[in-house]
């Protein structure tokens, strides 16, 4: 089945110490989104690819950071992170072809800060 | 900026109830409506959409019928199961560049008691 996968599902990090979340999609969709959902909150965009353009949220902190290689993958690094980044980090795809389209989320990755 | 609100939970049913959450938006131009359903402990899940005025998106007897003049996008179901538990998202599109953005509610924590 056409998916989006995350991994790993749970990650411990450590205060201040980098950490990488990864997502792969087999939907082949031209457009991945990395947003931040705290508890009891509404998921926040924090930035998103539309193919290989990188388009930043103008209040997403420049700790986070975000990487995708080719159209399957697409990678969100923090690199120092804090007390306050712990948090659910959803992907999710959208194939952008003219028209309204929806999009389409992994299971999300659960990020604790010891 | 675009906008979505929708109303403040939990809800709290028995089983078979009506349940109604209310969603209204401000938007500029025409966007796109959506219903999010979001299981504990996992990704959101595409619950039925409306892309102009007066579609009605249906899906697992959950519908909403997108009404321009009252700027609203309301979620229904006649009957509600334990199986509906769970936190609802109201979403609107906003399209910039060559990708669209989803702009959410705040979410609304359903409950469905036997």
């Amino acid at each position: 089945d056409a998916m989006v996968i995350q991994n790993p599902r749970y990650q411990v990090t450590q205060f201040g110490k980098p950490v990488t979340l990864s997502c792969s999609q087999t939907l082949n969709h031209n457009v991945m989104y990395w947003y931040q959902q705290k508890s009891s909150q509404a998921p926040k965009l924090l930035f998103h690819y539309y193919d290989k353009d990188f388009n930043n949220e103008a209040d997403t902190p420049d700790n986070f950071q975000s990487r995708r290689p080719n159209t399957s993958f697409c990678f969100l690094d923090i690199r120092s992170p804090g007390l306050g980044d712990a948090a659910m980090y959803l992907c999710a795809t959208s194939h952008y072809a003219g028209g309204p389209n929806e999009q389409f989320f992994g299971p999300g990755t659960r990020l604790t800060v010891l | 900026g675009d906008s979505v609100t929708q109303m403040e939970g939990p809800v709290t049913l028995s089983e078979e109830a009506f349940l109604t959450i209310n969603c209204t938006y401000t938007a500029t131009g025409y966007p796109s409506l959506f219903w999010y359903v979001q299981y504990p402990g996992e990704g959101l899940q595409l619950l039925l959409k409306a892309t102009k005025a007066d579609d009605k998106g249906s899906n697992k007897g959950f519908e909403a019928t997108y009404r321009k003049e009252t700027t609203s996008f309301h979620l229904e179901k006649g009957s509600v199961q334990v199986s509906d538990s769970a936190v609802y998202f109201c979403a609107l599109s906003d399209r910039q560049g060559g990708s669209e953005k989803l702009v959410f509610g705040k979410g609304t924590k359903l409950t469905v008691n036997p």
